[in-house]
Parts: structure tokens; sequence; C-alpha cells
């Protein structure tokens, strides 16, 4: 079954470095997402990504984090100057062909980000 | 808000049925989607309903009535492995913006 794969599953970093999770999504899907889930809270949307650009966005994402397709097959967070509460897992997802009823939305195994 | 409410913690005995209720605000509303969470892992896909009654899927079954703001997921001969997180999702006409739940934890037991 074709799956979303994610690099790095783990990452320590110092506060205020910068970080770049990345995610391949399922290869014939046009839509992307990045979520992600805080120790023991839900999880949460950040981002959707169609076409090259951001479709939506939270309120969670702000000018600390950016997303890139920067080719065919790879989808990336890039997040700033990370800060203490970045700490969580990240997930991202794919869904599409199409938009709307009819395509499950797809999630990798996550990147577990800890900032020290 | 688009508050998404289920139990926090179901426990049930390997074999059994569990019924996990979820109920949500209804302005918006697109589809409902259930998944699978176990503790570290990605959430993965159950089920989703755009359309009121039931959707069966082997063991798995859900339920949706919109105009009521309501689903529920049936889970049927229960199994071990079956301990998870179960996440209740709602989406709008942002179909990939999915607004979960804080999860049904559900202990199987022996």
């Amino acid at each position: 079954e074709p799956e979303v794969t994610q690099t790095p599953s783990h990452q320590v970093t110092q506060m205020g470095q910068e970080v770049i999770l990345r995610c391949v999504p399922i290869s014939n899907h046009l839509y992307f997402y990045w979520y992600r889930q805080i120790l023991g809270q839900k999880v949460e949307f950040l981002v959707s990504f169609y076409n090259n650009e951001i479709s939506e966005k939270s309120e969670i994402f702000d000018d600390q984090f950016s997303v890139e397709r920067p080719d065919g097959s790879n989808f990336t967070l890039k997040i700033r100057s990370t800060k203490l509460e970045d700490s969580a897992m990240y997930f991202c997802a794919s869904s599409g062909p199409l938009q709307g009823a009819g395509n499950t939305i797809y999630f990798g195994e996550g990147s577990w980000l800890t900032v020290v | 808000g688009q508050n998404i409410d289920q139990p926090t913690e179901m426990t049930a005995t390997e074999g059994a049925i569990v019924q996990i209720n979820c109920t949500y605000q209804t302005s918006g509303f697109n589809g409902l989607f259930w998944y699978q969470q176990h503790a570290g892992e990605a959430p993965t896909f159950l089920s989703y309903n755009v359309l009121d009654g039931l959707e069966e899927k082997g063991r798995f079954s859900s339920f949706l009535s919109r105009s009521k703001g309501y689903s529920y997921l049936l889970l049927k001969e229960l199994q071990m492995k079956d301990s998870a997180s179960y996440l209740c999702a709602r989406t709008t006409d942002s179909w990939g913006k999915l607004q979960f739940g804080a999860g049904t934890q559900v202990v199987v037991t022996p």
C-alpha cells in the first residue's frame, strides 16, 4: 500500500536553531499537509499546500514556519529559530489527486522534534 | 468554535463490541473521519462519512447524522491490538484541514 514517508524520525535541536523536516507524499497525490501533535494533546492542523502554494494555514503557522516543494517528490517544513514549545510530533499528510469527498487523507509516521 | 467532543477513555473485553461517540459543531461541516492512533505513531485512517448513515468496513463501522452533529465508531469482535486512541476529526470546505478531537483511549482487556 502506498505510504507517506518522513525523515528524520527523531531530531533533537538546540533552541534558536533551524530545522527542516522532510516528507515524501504518496506519488499521485496533489494535496499536502503538515500537522503537529504536542505530547498528550490533540493533533493540530498547520498548513495545506496545493499547486506549489499554501492553500490554508492555521494561526500556529506564523512567520517562523515555511513549507516548500523543492522537487517533484519532496515536501518540507522549515522551522526557523526553534523554541522549546515547538517540541512535538510533526505529521506530514497527503490526499488526492482530487479534492473533497472520496479522498482519504493519509498520514506519515511522524517526525519527533525535541527542542532543548 | 468547532468543538469536537468524544469520551476520554473506554474499557472493554476481548471479543466484545465498543461504540465511541463523537459530537461536533455542524456549521461548515463537510465530512467526518475516524483514525486509530497507537501511542507515538501516526494516525491510521479507518473510515469517513459524508452522508447520513452507516459505513461498514469489516469489524469497524461508522455512523453519521449530519443534522444532529453526531457520529459513532463501532468496533466489533475486539482484539487486544485494538487498544489505541481513536480520533474523531471533522472537515469543512477545506477538505484537508482536519479538526481533531482529543481522542478516545480504548483499553481492551483479556
